[in-house]
């Protein structure tokens, strides 16, 4: 079984600063690795994902996320945030074999609140 | 359509009632899921369908939760002697294929709250 820590609950940062979202997992087996934000009243959205090749990838609004194996960890990183990147993040994996891998499993949340 | 949708949105019941929620996957997705969102927590795994095959329901709470998708399109996840602590939203996902590396798509959920 996997499972996915997501150590802040709420993050408040001010508009222009850096931001760091973390996430650890835990699995037996090699995993895919995935970040989804949800803006209020709006359905979870992929932000970005990891399935194999360089280990940090980017998304299109600036967001960028590092997987690190010895670590076991996935951290979503942004150099300046914007007031309209308020939002819930949420980690999540999924493991890239066996009778299961279609399953997401994700961690508790992560509330992103951009001041001005 | 251009996403996943469901509804309704939002769904209040008194505790005993059978509720029904919809999904509208995007067409012609093949894979269609169902999670269950508490306050303040991530999603868990309810179901997952491969066209109108369920091939995994290990995620549902109890018998009192039953899920179909008859034409392998449209989905309904059924709560039967709704309680309590079936509070919670629920997300419908699809994605194109089977499994692997495809991506998921949610639709934006039904709030359901349970008297």
């Amino acid at each position: 079984a996997q499972s996915v820590t997501q150590l802040d609950s709420q993050v408040p940062v001010f508009e222009e600063a850096p931001v760091e979202l973390r996430c650890n997992y835990s699995s037996s087996v090699s995993v895919y690795l995935f970040w989804y934000v949800q803006y209020p009243n709006q359905g979870l959205q992929l932000l970005l994902k990891y399935l194999s090749g360089s280990t940090l990838v980017e998304s299109i609004n600036g967001f960028e996320a590092e997987f690190n194996k010895s670590q076991t960890s996935f951290h979503l990183r942004k150099p300046s945030v914007h007031i309209s990147d308020t939002a819930e993040y949420f980690c999540a994996v999924r493991t890239n074999s066996g009778g299961s891998n279609y399953k997401l499993t994700f961690g508790k949340g992560t509330l992103l609140t951009v001041n001005p | 359509g251009a996403g996943v949708s469901q509804s309704p949105r939002y769904k209040v019941a008194k505790r005993g009632q059978d509720v029904a929620l919809r999904c509208d996957p995007i067409s012609g997705h093949v894979s269609l899921f169902w999670y269950q969102q508490a306050l303040g927590q991530g999603p868990e795994f309810l179901t997952y369908f491969q066209n109108e095959a369920q091939l995994d329901k290990s995620g549902l709470p109890s018998d009192r939760f039953f899920a179909e998708r008859p034409e392998g399109s449209v989905s309904t996840l059924k709560i039967q002697r709704t309680q309590q602590e079936d509070s919670a939203v629920y997300l419908c996902a699809s994605s194109r294929l089977v499994a692997g590396t495809d991506t998921q798509y949610f639709g934006p959920g039904t709030r359901l709250t349970v008297l």
